[in-house]
């Protein structure tokens, strides 16, 4: 049973545009919701994180879109770049982040030039 | 870097073999979590210690075990290894009881089950 589904599995985007990255959750018990940036051969690094109380959340080129009633939020990536180019999870977690995450199956983001 | 340690970074065994994965937090972090990456499963959550306690079970199997010790250290134990077995295995650490509390990852440790 997959607790948040993530969509799409890959990406492709011009240099410039704009990446976005999608995920639904279905528990409510959910209260935190963070993104995680993963490059090869690397561990996954926090990128951004929201709380449902918040219906966005900005900082610099990466923005999350909260919609508590649909149960889903979003990634967008302002002017992508190719060192954006990495595996991108959202994830959920419950008692403000201090229990496991639940990822989604990530999205492989390739900007290119 | 995220303050989060482990070791060995790579480990090459072979099948029933038993491995030992091992874990340093971030200074002050009280929490540790222990994930598996797959390609066809993803990032899965498999056990969480808190300040020596065992504190949330995931998917992990009976064949591995873990504990986190009095200097918060944890070590992650897999045995009986089958070719499934091989794959990342990250640990994260994080603060306990604040709002919002991040969990940092380490750089994790690759199994290869031969």
């Amino acid at each position: 049973q997959q607790q948040v589904k993530q969509s799409p599995q890959s990406l492709i985007v011009q240099k410039g545009g704009i990446s976005i990255i999608n995920c639904a959750y279905e528990n409510t018990a959910f209260d935190y919701f963070p993104w995680y940036q993963q490059f090869p051969g690397k561990g996954p690094a926090l990128l951004i994180a929201i709380r449902p109380d918040v219906s966005e959340k900005k900082e610099g080129r990466f923005t999350i879109s909260f919609n508590k009633s649909a149960k889903q939020f979003s990634l967008h990536i302002m002017d992508s770049q190719p060192g954006d180019s990495a595996t991108y999870f959202c994830a959920a977690t419950s008692n403000s982040g201090n229990t496991p995450l639940v990822f989604g199956k990530g999205t492989r983001l390739s900007v290119i030039a | 870097d995220s303050g989060v340690t482990q070791t060995p970074k790579h480990l090459i065994t072979a099948t029933g073999q038993r491995v030992t994965l091992r874990c340093s937090p971030r200074s002050g972090d009280l929490s540790v979590y222990w994930y598996q990456q797959s390609l066809d499963q993803g990032l899965q959550f498999l056990i969480q210690y808190y300040n020596g306690e065992e504190r949330a079970k995931g998917n992990i199997l009976e064949r591995f075990s873990a504990q986190q010790f009095p200097d918060l250290h944890s070590e992650l134990n897999l045995s009986s290894l089958e070719l499934g077995d091989s794959a990342l295995y990250f640990c994260a650490s994080s603060r306990w009881g604040q709002m919002d509390n991040e969990q940092f990852f380490g750089p994790g440790t690759r199994l290869t089950v031969l």
